[in-house]
């Protein structure tokens, strides 16, 4: 089975602080994602990534950025938090790209509240 | 631009009954495919079912089958014979041939009575 992991299930951060939220997969996927999760507009895309070192802008990229060193591994970062980045962060991999049947792979979530 | 719409925020369905959760999708894009997860309270993702775009019959995977109606871009997810365990949140998502990314709509969530 494949397993997507979060380092951290629940975070409280202060306003202006540098988080970081990473994220592991253990089956070799190419390509990992970031989401993040808030009631009534479902799951929206922040960042992508295809490769090692290789990332790509989602639908709502402002205030975060990625890194991924690794091919196992793919770092979220909030550079200066705020309050409007309280929301849950989903982690994700998949094998391929395209209209494939292969679905995403998700971690269990990092609820961040920023105070 | 691509979108899903899921028109529903909540449903109730008794159990044993069966329930369809609605899907409507924009895209200019001829090949891509449907997908539809379950989140529990847990919060863990699930995947259900896939269509894709050119595919001739409608998915079916066990109680979960997908109403997949081309000309009218909806893919409405039919659970048959409800079950406790099924009550959580459902989204649909597509992706497209050209790219990564796959996008959600807001989420249907399914409340199974006793």
């Amino acid at each position: 089975d494949v397993k997507v992991t979060q380092s951290s299930r629940y975070l409280v951060k202060r306003t202006g602080e540098k988080v970081f939220l990473e994220c592991v997969q253990d089956m070799d996927h190419e390509n990992m994602f970031w989401y993040r999760q808030d009631p009534g507009l479902g799951l929206r895309l922040i960042y992508f990534s295809y490769d090692v070192k290789m990332k790509e802008k989602g639908d709502i990229p402002e205030g975060y950025s990625v890194s991924r060193e690794k091919k196992e591994r793919f770092s979220l970062i909030l550079e200066s938090a705020s309050t409007n980045q309280t929301s849950m962060y989903l982690c994700a991999s998949s094998f391929t790209q395209g209209i494939d049947n292969s679905p995403l792979h998700f971690g269990n979530g990092t609820r961040l509240t920023v105070t | 631009a691509q979108k899903i719409t899921q028109t529903q925020p909540g449903m109730f369905v008794q159990e044993k009954e069966a329930v369809t959760l609605d899907c409507t999708y924009d895209t200019s894009d001829p090949s891509y495919g449907l997908f539809w997860y379950k989140q529990p309270s847990s919060g863990e993702m699930i995947f259900l079912i896939y269509q894709g775009s050119y595919d001739q019959q409608n998915a079916t995977e066990g109680r979960y089958s997908l109403n997949f109606q081309k000309a009218r871009k909806s893919a409405n997810l039919v659970i048959s014979a409800s079950q406790l365990g099924d009550s959580a949140m459902y989204f649909c998502a597509m992706r497209d041939s050209g790219g990564f990314k796959t996008i959600f709509g807001a989420g249907t969530r399914l409340f199974v009575k006793a």
